[in-house]
């Protein structure tokens, strides 16, 4: 298994552009996680799905996120305009309804608003 | 109030020494589990070790063994034979209730780990 993929690995945009991020979870997990890393702030669960719906987006910022799960195998973090305070670490991380739910976490979308 | 408490902002160990990372969470749900993740200099999340409420024994895997104490909601971490590619980040972890009810993980700040010579 390939693993939860997350593209792009780095972005780096100016103040007001549209930015996306992409996850692909393990195929067959039925939970997705956008979480984000910052120094300030940790590890902060942004939003959460169960079977593509969401669950739990009470740790979105603002309105400027939304996120998507159109489909099992594919997600989406977008931010509208970006901010300077959006830079941070985006993971993705996936896992199943059963025995320890270990999440499986992608290798991050480290994105720098300019 | 903080659910996950990691209270050492850095550590530091020699090699083949080991060392214990505390861990002290909060939750009036008698269902939950804890986990450890390790986060390398290159940034990606890699789990550790789980144990659940309701285990009866502490979790081991390999060099990894998780210090439950119940009473105490403590979960530490002890790594022993420390090499010098456990130097990173490790994060403990909790997550509230039946798997059923969703797996969402609440995050400590972590504890930078460095081995050395």
């Amino acid at each position: 298994d390939a693993g939860v993929i997350q593209s792009p690995r780095h972005e780096v945009t100016e103040m007001g552009q549209e930015v996306t991020l992409r996850c692909k979870p393990i195929s067959g997990h039925d939970y997705l996680f956008w979480y984000r890393q910052t120094m300030m702030r940790g590890l902060e669960l942004l939003i959460y799905f169960n079977n593509n719906v969401p669950i739990d987006d009470s740790g979105m910022p603002e309105d400027r996120f939304s996120a998507k799960m159109p489909n099992a195998s594919f997600s989406t973090l977008k931010i509208q305009p970006s901010e300077p305070r959006d830079s941070a670490v985006y993971f993705c991380a996936s896992g199943i309804s059963s025995g320890a739910n270990v999440l499986t976490f992608g290798a991050g979308s480290r994105l720098t608003v300019l | 109030a903080q659910k996950i408490t990691q209270t050492q902002p850095g550590m530091f160990v020699q090699e083949k020494e080991a060392v214990t990372l505390d861990c002290t969470y909060d939750t009036s749900d008698p269902s939950y589990g804890l986990f450890w993740y390790k986060q390398p200099s290159s940034g990606e999340m890699i789990f550790l070790i789980y144990q659940g409420s309701y285990d009866q024994q502490n979790a081991t895997e390999g060099r990894y063994s998780l210090n439950f104490q119940k009473a105490r909601k403590s979960a530490n971490l002890v790594i022993s034979a420390s090499q010098l590619g456990d130097s990173a980040m490790y994060f403990c972890a909790m997550r509230e209730g039946l798997t059923g009810g969703g797996n969402k993980l609440t995050f400590g700040t972590g504890t930078q780990l460095k081995v050395e010579l």
